[in-house]
């Protein structure tokens, strides 16, 4: 079946400083691909996504780009600010060997604190 | 307007009690999920209905039932409540042949003291 695999947390940075939150994934066919934002005490919010091989993604400073040679769909931000603070999720759905109906399959999740 | 709603936000109940937690999505969406985040922030799906029909059930212990009286809400209720129910629940909606893409709920904090 599909997994998602995330870089391990928690993760502490630096105001201004580079983000990367590497995301692997197994499944067969083509999946589509999601980055997901959890704001404390609040619900997920998608963040970007990508449907196809060599789409990138992008929203709010933050990019990914879907690498089906590596399974990948790391995402990466230039400059963090304090109020990035929060966890991501990686996440697929779909894909010839997924389950039907749009499940989605996430990763463990990556605490993110930005530090002024 | 709210896309994805949920009640209560928050529920603080005995163990061997039963309770429910109610979604409602004013999206058109035709289909919803109900997953569960544990205390580690991993996020599980349980069940989805489309159209009102149940189309996944993981493998989630018979106390937990979901409803769905019509596309727009679905219901979970949980009987004999354990410690270990507690959790985060979040509901969530998509409409099939889209990219996949799930808007969801602010989540319900049960607590199971």
């Amino acid at each position: 079946g599909n997994s998602v695999t995330q870089m391990e947390g928690p993760v502490t940075l630096s105001e201004e400083a580079f983000l990367t939150i590497n995301c692997t994934y197994t499944a067969t066919g083509y999946p589509s691909l999601f980055w997901y934002v959890q704001y404390p005490g609040e619900g997920l919010q998608l963040l970007l996504k990508a449907t196809k091989a060599d789409d990138k993604g992008s929203n709010k400073g933050f990019e990914a780009t879907y690498r089906k040679e590596t399974t990948s769909f790391h995402l990466e931000k230039g400059s963090v600010q304090v109020s990035d603070s929060a966890v991501y999720f990686c996440a697929l759905s779909g894909g010839a060997g997924g389950t039907s109906y749009g499940k989605l399959t996430f990763g463990q999740g990556t605490i993110l604190t930005v530090h002024p | 307007d709210t896309a994805v709603s949920q009640t209560p936000k928050y529920l603080v109940t005995q163990m061997g009690n039963d309770k429910s937690i109610k979604c409602e999505q004013n999206l058109g969406h035709d289909t919803m999920y109900w997953y569960k985040q544990d205390s580690k922030k991993f996020l599980k799906i349980m069940f989805s209905y489309n159209n009102k029909e149940l189309i996944i059930n993981e493998t989630v212990p018979n106390r937990f039932s979901p409803k769905s009286p019509d596309k727009a809400h679905l219901n979970l209720h949980i009987n004999s409540l354990e410690l270990g129910d507690s959790a985060v629940y979040f509901c969530a909606s998509n409409q099939q042949g889209s990219s996949y893409e799930q808007y969801f709920g602010p989540g319900t904090r049960l607590t199971v003291t």
